[in-house]
C-alpha cells in the first residue's frame, strides 16, 4: 500500500530564516506531487504541483519554491522565511490526473 | 476562482442524526471529492464523484452531484461523535487536476 510521510511535523523558524519541508511517497512510481498550504480555520490553497521529476508548476506568486529532485521526494524551499508563510503545509499525491488526491499528516511552521 | 463553497459553515447536531453539508462551485469539474479533517491533522480522502456520476455512497455517506446546478451535497447518515470534523469539498479542474478547497463546514455531533 502506499503512505506519504512528511517532516518535521512542527517548525518554528525567525523570520529570514530558510526553510526546508519534505515529503516522501512510498509504495508507488511517478505519482503527481501536490503542496498545499492552510492558513488557521481555512481551507487549502494549491501552491505547487508536479507530474514529474523537474517538472514543477506554481499556482500563485509567492516567498517559496519547489523541487522534485526523485520520483517519489518533493522538496518545498524558502530562501528568507517572511511572518506570513505561517501555515499548515500539506503534501498530497495521486495517481495520474483525474484521480483521489491522498494527503499527508502535514507541517505546522510558524514564523516569529 | 473555481474553489468549492460548502455551507452551512458550521452544523451542531446530536448523535443519530443525518448531517447534511452542500458545496457549490463555478465552472465545469472533472470530478470533485470530499475530505474531512479533524483539528489541526491532515486531510481524510471520503470520497470522489466523478462528472458523469449523480449519487454515490460508501459506508455512512451518501454524494450527490449535480452538474447543471454546479452543486453538491455530503450525507452523513447516523451521526456519531466521533465524526466531528471539518469537512470539505473540492472540485477538480486544470491540467493536473487541482483540487481547490473552501473553507469548510465546521460538524459538531453532540453525544
Amino acid at each position: 500500500s502506499q503512505t506519504i510521510h512528511q517532516w518535521p511535523a512542527t517548525l518554528v523558524q525567525p523570520v529570514g530564516s530558510p526553510l526546508s519541508l519534505e515529503c516522501t511517497v512510498e509504495g508507488t512510481s511517478n505519482p503527481n506531487l501536490y503542496w498545499y498550504r492552510q492558513a488557521a480555520g481555512r481551507g487549502l490553497q494549491l501552491l505547487f504541483y508536479s507530474v514529474g521529476i523537474g517538472q514543477i508548476s506554481s499556482e500563485v506568486p509567492q516567498n517559496l519554491s519547489a523541487s522534485r529532485p526523485q520520483d517519489r521526494q518533493f522538496i518545498l524551499s524558502s530562501k528568507k522565511l517572511l511572518l506570513s508563510d505561517s501555515g499548515f503545509y500539506l503534501c498530497a499525491w495521486s495517481f495520474g490526473q483525474g484521480n483521489e488526491q491522498y494527503f499527508g499528516p502535514g507541517t505546522r511552521l510558524t514564523v516569529t | 476562482s473555481q474553489q468549492g463553497e460548502e455551507d452551512p459553515q458550521a452544523l451542531s447536531i446530536q448523535e443519530g442524526e443525518n448531517a447534511t453539508m452542500n458545496c457549490s462551485y463555478k465552472t465545469s469539474i472533472n470530478n470533485l471529492q470530499w475530505y474531512r479533517q479533524n483539528s489541526g491533522r491532515g486531510l481524510v480522502h471520503l470520497i470522489l464523484i466523478r462528472s458523469n456520476e449523480r449519487e454515490k455512497h460508501s459506508g455512512r455517506l451518501r454524494v450527490t452531484l449535480d452538474t447543471s446546478k454546479k452543486s453538491s451535497s455530503l450525507l452523513i447518515t447516523a451521526s456519531r461523535a466521533a465524526d466531528t470534523a471539518s469537512y470539505f469539498c473540492a472540485p477538480q479542474t486544470g491540467s493536473a487536476r487541482q483540487l481547490t478547497f473552501g473553507s469548510g463546514t465546521q460538524l459538531t455531533v453532540l453525544p
